[in-house]
């Protein structure tokens, strides 16, 4: 069966300082992986997305940026961290197969990050 | 642009009652699939259920059930003999493709408290 884990769980981090979350998939082969984040008392906005190693997306604007070195391994960072990227950072996984938007994604169980 | 919206920010109930969440999207795609999650205290987003857009039947599992109408393009949700285990942030998603990739927008979602 696949898993899909999540690295640190909680972090605290001055406002300045880099940022490194890690997520990594088991059980499946070139899956699509994805970043969300859910600030405090809203919903989940996509981060980042990538299909392939190497192939990254950006949805939104922002201080950070997204890596997949691996086939499994999806990574977001930050060189300088902002009060505003404070929030709950998940990381996604779907099928590679299919277009058409059917696909179920499955979370891992989240970052919590504070930037004090 | 698709979007979810989820009117109902909070919702508190005492246990057995039945309670409904109601989910509203916005979409000019004419395939498209939606879904319900569940996120508990611990913050992992739990799949409940996938609807795609030319299936108008009503589903039940167990004490849960989904009225998906697409005249009002409306997609809720019903617990029926709700459950203090049932209280959770609860989020409705629309999908569609990007890319290659599964692109979920997710209504602001609904806090829901089951009260003993």
């Amino acid at each position: 069966s696949q898993t899909i884990h999540q690295w640190p769980a909680t972090l605290v981090q001055p406002v300045g300082s880099p940022l490194s979350l890690e997520c990594t998939v088991e059980g499946t082969s070139n899956p699509n992986l994805y970043w969300y984040r859910q600030a405090a008392g809203r919903g989940l906005q996509l981060l980042f997305y990538s299909v392939g190693i190497g192939q990254i997306s950006s949805e939104v604007p922002q201080n950070l940026s997204a890596s997949r070195p691996q086939d499994r391994q999806f990574i977001l960072s930050s060189k300088k961290l902002l009060l505003s990227d404070s929030g709950f950072y998940l990381c996604a996984w779907s099928p590679r197969s299919g277009g058409n938007g059917a696909n179920v994604l499955t979370f891992g169980a989240g970052s919590r990050l504070t930037v004090l | 642009a698709q979007k979810v919206t989820q009117a109902q920010t909070e919702i508190s109930v005492v246990e057995k009652e039945d309670v409904t969440l109601d989910c509203v999207y916005e979409t000019r795609d004419t395939t498209y699939y939606l879904f319900w999650y569940k996120q508990p205290p611990s913050g992992e987003l739990v799949f409940l259920i996938r609807r795609n857009s030319f299936d108008e039947q009503n589903e039940i599992s167990g004490r849960y059930s989904w009225n998906f109408q697409k005249s009002t393009s409306s997609f809720n949700f019903t617990i029926t003999a709700s459950q203090v285990v049932d209280s959770a942030v609860y989020f409705c998603a629309l999908s569609g493709v990007i890319q290659g990739a599964q692109k979920l927008v997710f209504g602001q979602g609904t806090r829901l408290t089951i009260n003993p």
